[in-house]
């Protein structure tokens, strides 16, 4: 079965401060991995995705994240964090189900994010 | 916008009753899906449907079936809820063919007591 590993499960930061979280996940085939992202109080959202290509993907709100197949690595970054950042954060990767066509994502356990001001 | 309704932002039900959740996609998805989440687990996957009337079990299952008897709706049921299925629930769907994102509602938390 497939997995994903999430390094942290809480961060906490300052605002300006850089980020970086970790995921790495198990899967050996070609993938489709995922970051979403859950502010307090609202449903999850896509942030970025990667499918094939350019290996550095660029998302919403300033987030980036780089695949580094050799590592079985798809780790999030932002430069400088914001207040508005608090939030919880999962990887996510295709979960390789058979039938249809159809894949549940498989998640990591996220990684809470604290931004103090 | 892709917009994916769950009946309930909050039930609380009693042990042994049977509880239907609901969830309506309006962009005509194939896929459909859902979870639960739970503090330190992440979202881990119940079941899922790729087609009207066509199921198929996720990595928890146990204690849960659905149905699918429309396209946009998909609906998880306990048929005898118990305290450890205390959770929030969270119904996703996406278009079909390749793998693309999946678009979440809102949530549903229920509680057993």
């Amino acid at each position: 079965a497939q997995s994903v590993s999430q390094h942290n499960h809480h961060v906490i930061l300052s605002e300006a401060a850089s980020l970086e979280l970790g995921c790495n996940y198990s899967y050996g085939g070609t993938v489709n991995l995922f970051w979403y992202v859950q502010y307090p109080g609202q449903h999850l959202q896509l942030l970025l995705k990667y499918f094939s290509g350019d290996p550095l993907v660029k998302g919403i709100k300033g987030f980036e994240a780089e695949f580094i197949k050799s590592k079985f690595s798809f780790n999030l970054r932002k430069p400088s964090v914001q207040w508005s950042d608090t939030a919880e954060y999962f990887c996510a990767v295709t979960g390789g189900y058979s039938g249809g066509g159809a894949d549940g994502l498989t998640f990591g356990k996220g990684t809470h994010l604290i931004i103090q001001p | 916008d892709v917009k994916v309704t769950q009946s309930s932002r909050y039930l609380v039900k009693r042990t042994g009753e049977k509880v239907f959740l609901e969830c309506v996609q309006d962009m005509d998805h194939e896929n459909m899906f859902w979870y639960r989440q739970d503090p330190g687990l992440g979202l881990r996957l119940i079941y899922f449907s790729y087609d009207v009337k066509m199921k198929e079990k996720g990595d928890i299952p146990e204690g849960y079936s659905v149905s699918r008897e429309k396209k946009e709706r998909f609906s998880l049921i306990l048929e005898s809820a118990s305290t450890n299925q205390t959770s929030m629930y969270l119904c996703a769907s996406n278009p079909g063919g390749r793998v693309t994102e999946a678009f979440f509602g809102q949530g549903t938390r229920l509680t057993v007591v």
